[in-house]
């Protein structure tokens, strides 16, 4: 059964510290992907990656960092963490490369910065 | 630039029939593709249309028409644990960069006894 899990369910964290989500899948796929979710916004994808050490910026990657070293690894990083990145961050990864439409998500973190 | 648009809510009764629509305007289109979420869940896929016409899956269908850059999901004999948002998501490539979905804001469709 696939399965992609993230490190945290929910997470507290002051504004201006460094903060560090975890995905992990155990599917052997090569893409992988950062989304947030808010309210009335629906999805948005901030970075994501096709292959170990390679990543492209998504929508919204300002204020935001990745690090994919291993296949079934994929961080994502918080260099200084602020209010307005309160949020659910949502991780997927997928079978297909050139088109990912088929994507299996995390169950999310739901991050608040304070 | 690249956008969906889906409604927002849509409200049915227990055993009818709905249809979420999805307008896109995006480059290098691949598909179309829909996700279900139910409160405090993850998205999971649902269906996926890379050609015009009408895919079924049991009580779900989805059609696409490229020419419009438009397509639905259509829910048969709703059931109460239909209750989710549901989204729509493009594929797309930009130039030099690997291909990536692109969603819409959501749809929330509440199902009514």
């Amino acid at each position: 059964d696939v399965k992609v899990t993230q490190s945290s369910r929910y997470l507290v964290k002051r504004t201006g510290e460094k903060v560090f989500l975890e995905c992990v899948q155990d599917m052997d796929h090569e893409n992988m992907f950062w989304y947030r979710q808010d309210p009335g916004l629906g999805l948005r994808l901030i970075y994501f990656s096709y292959d170990v050490k390679m990543k492209e910026k998504g929508d919204i990657p300002e204020g935001y960092s990745v690090s994919r070293e291993k296949k079934e690894r994929f961080s994502l990083i918080l260099e200084s963490a602020s209010t307005n990145q309160t949020s659910m961050y949502l991780c997927a990864s997928s079978p297909q490369v050139t088109d990912p439409y088929e994507q299996y998500f995390g169950p999310g973190t739901r991050l608040t910065v304070t | 630039g690249q956008s969906l648009e889906q409604p927002s809510e849509v409200t049915a009764v227990e055993g009818a029939i709905v249809q979420i629509n999805c307008t896109y305007q995006t480059s290098g289109f691949y598909g179309l593709s829909w996700y279900q979420q139910h409160d405090g869940g993850a998205p999971t896929f649902l269906s996926y249309n890379a050609l015009d016409g009408l895919e079924e899956t049991g009580r779900f269908s989805s059609f696409l028409s490229r020419s419009d850059s438009y397509g639905y999901l259509l829910l048969q004999e709703l059931q109460m644990k239909d209750s989710a948002s549901y989204f729509c998501a493009v594929g797309s490539v930009r130039e030099g960069s690997q291909g990536n979905l692109i969603f819409g804001k959501g749809t929330k469709l509440s199902v009514k006894p």
